[in-house]
């Protein structure tokens, strides 16, 4: 799977929108890019995926650019419980992997009042 | 209801005793994962298991062992329990199709 590099971390202001981004130079073109989330020592969460059209659901939209070395998620309308660690995932995906989540550090994202 | 649980939350045992962890789900997913947590650093993939019949080792296997009872079941047991087995167990589970995986809230584990 494809290495992935975010920011350690991130402020942001209650309301505002989030953008976190992350780099992946080196992905394939039958990988994706999966979003999860941890708040505080939690389960991770699955936020959202995609392979290379942007991608929106309740939680966030994925923004992918046409090269696909990079992505940004965008929380719109930040809130308070959305101060977690947000993990960028590149991975390959299909019926016949393993679906091994490779999670790097992430990027602390902490929303201020 | 939480469609993925784990018992205990909490364990503290001591060096040289055998644990099990357990982990249960409701959302008839084939596939399940046992992965740990370090303070600081990401999740590593302990063992992983695409259905009652089929068990794989993670990358830090050593020192574990699984169980899966049935397909809503999935057990690790550390046999020998040392030190640096402290750290935070997830379970998690998925479908075939979706790939998603799914967590449970975790069971904090420390070996005196």
């Amino acid at each position: 799977d494809a290495k992935t590099t975010q920011p350690t971390s991130m402020d942001c202001a209650e309301g505002r929108a989030a953008n976190l981004p992350c780099n992946h130079s080196t992905i394939s073109g039958n990988e994706y890019v999966y979003w999860y989330r941890q708040i505080h020592s939690q389960g991770p969460q699955y936020i959202i995926h995609g392979l290379k059209n942007n991608e929106t659901n309740e939680m966030a939209s994925l923004i992918i650019t046409e090269d696909r070395k990079s992505s940004t998620l965008i929380l719109p309308h930040a809130t308070l419980r959305d101060t977690a660690v947000y993990y960028c995932i590149v991975r390959v995906s299909g019926g016949t992997s393993y679906g091994k989540l490779t999670f790097g550090q992430g990027t602390i994202l902490t929303v201020h009042p | 209801d939480a469609d993925v649980t784990q018992t205990p939350r909490n364990r503290i045992t001591k060096t040289g005793k055998r644990i099990m962890l357990e982990c249960s789900q409701t959302k008839g997913h084939d596939r399940m994962y046992w992965y740990r947590q370090d303070p600081g650093l990401g999740l590593r993939l302990i063992y992983y298991s695409f259905d009652v019949k089929d068990i794989n080792k993670g990358e830090i296997s050593d020192g574990y062992s699984v169980s899966r009872q049935a397909q809503a079941k999935f057990s690790l047991s550390l046999e020998s329990a040392i030190p640096n087995q402290t750290a935070l167990y997830f379970c998690a589970t998925s479908d075939y199709y979706q790939e998603t995986q799914y967590f449970g809230p975790g069971t904090r584990l420390l070996v005196l």
